[in-house]
Formats: structure tokens, C-alpha cells, sequence
């Protein structure tokens, strides 16, 4: 059974760094690209970036090139999603997927991890 | 920038009707690479229709995808109680690589 497991909600101070995580299971990890989208409260769906394990191959969405990183380690079968300084309107509910294949949309999905910004 | 315009925003019907919902985008979308989502509240956004008309594993064949270049639609043949929910289009392949559009929210009448 193929399964995103995403880490748990976080609470931070802005300014503040963070790294949240999605392991993958139940399938070849290193050979389908993992995206990550956000969702802002009471919003909709924002494509932030996508990484192939394989090679580690990045693709990041313009609006969020320079503000986060994305990464992978593929020994643990884990896709990162990373902040340097964080602010108030990073709160949000973030998403990892697995795409299908190539045009396909994302077909398997983590379960969120929240991410609370607030002094 | 492709941007995708959903509509209606809102739509209201009971259950058994059928539901049309409409993705429109700025420019073509590139070999048909748009997909649909179902997202319930609380819950993660579930893949419905990939390649603008080929239906995800395990998804009811009440739901079918149609169109192509700018124009393409999401139909629910005859709505179901748990059909009620809000529904995002997305392509690929153009810039931005993904996109979605806003979202139309289906609510019960």
C-alpha cells in the first residue's frame, strides 16, 4: 500500500527555522518526483516545488524560489520541506504528493503537517 | 503565467442531480495535462481525473473529465451525499509547471 506519512503539526516564533518531512512507503520512492503544496486557512491549493529522489533534481515554483528549500534523502525514503526564517504568513497547512507520472497530476497524497507561525 | 479560472465559485444542488463544473485557462494546456481534485473538508486533496479525462484508480465512473486547449469541465453524472465538497482543477506543464485554479465549492441545496 503506497503511503505519505508527513511529520507532526509545529508551532513556531517568526525568524525561526524549520524542516518538516513526508516518507514515503510502499512503493519505489526513488523513481516518482514528491511536490509540495500549501494551503493557506480557509484557502486553496499553492504549488510550492517538486523533487526527484532520484537524482535530486528541484523545480520550485517562482513564487516560492528563495524562500524555501526542498530536499530529499532517499536512504530513508523522506522528501524535506525546509524554512530559514519563518513568518506569520507561512502558517499553513502543507501538503506532499507523489506525482503519477509525467503530466500526470498527484495521486497519492500525506496527510498535512500544520505549521503555526505566531509570537 | 497560466492561470486557471474555476466557475461557478459556488455551486448549490441536491443530491441525485448532475454537477458541471468548468476550469478555464489563460493559455493552452499543454497536451491536455490538466487534472481535477476532490478535497473534503479536513481532509488531503484525492486525485479524480488526470490527463483531462482519464479517471483515477478506484474513482466512481459517475465522475468523467472532458476538454481540451483552454476549455475542459468536470462532470458528477448524479451526485452522491459525499460528492459534496470543493473541487480544484491543475495543469501541467506550463509556467509556473503546476497550477491550480481556485476552487469551486459544491454544496447541498
Amino acid at each position: 500500500e503506497v503511503q505519505l506519512v508527513q511529520s507532526g503539526a509545529e508551532v513556531k516564533k517568526p525568524g525561526e527555522s524549520l524542516k518538516i518531512s513526508c516518507k514515503g512507503s510502499g512503493y519505489r520512492f526513488n523513481t516518482f518526483w514528491i511536490g509540495w503544496v500549501r494551503q493557506m486557512p480557509g484557502k486553496g491549493l499553492e504549488w510550492m516545488g517538486i523533487i526527484y529522489p532520484g537524482d535530486s533534481d528541484t523545480r520550485y515554483s517562482p513564487s516560492f524560489q528563495g524562500l524555501v528549500t526542498i530536499s530529499t534523502d532517499k536512504s530513508i525514503s523522506t522528501a524535506y520541506l525546509q524554512w530559514s526564517s519563518l513568518k506569520a504568513s507561512d502558517t499553513a497547512i502543507y501538503y506532499c504528493a507523489r506525482r503519477r507520472g509525467f503530466g500526470d497530476g498527484f495521486d497519492f497524497w500525506g496527510q498535512g503537517t500544520m505549521v503555526t507561525v505566531s509570537s | 503565467e497560466i492561470v486557471l479560472t474555476q466557475s461557478p465559485g459556488t455551486l448549490s444542488l441536491s443530491p441525485g442531480e448532475r454537477a458541471t463544473l468548468s476550469c478555464r485557462a489563460s493559455q493552452s494546456v499543454s497536451s491536455g495535462y490538466l487534472a481535477w481534485y476532490q478535497q473534503r473538508p479536513g481532509q488531503a486533496p484525492r486525485l479524480l481525473i488526470y490527463g483531462a479525462s482519464s479517471r483515477a484508480t478506484g474513482i466512481p465512473d459517475r465522475f468523467s473529465g472532458s476538454g481540451s486547449g483552454t476549455d475542459f469541465t468536470l462532470t458528477i453524472s448524479r451526485l452522491e451525499p459525499e460528492d459534496f465538497a470543493v473541487y480544484y482543477c491543475q495543469q501541467y506543464g506550463g509556467s509556473p509547471l503546476y497550477t491550480f485554479g481556485q476552487g469551486t465549492k459544491l454544496e447541498i441545496k
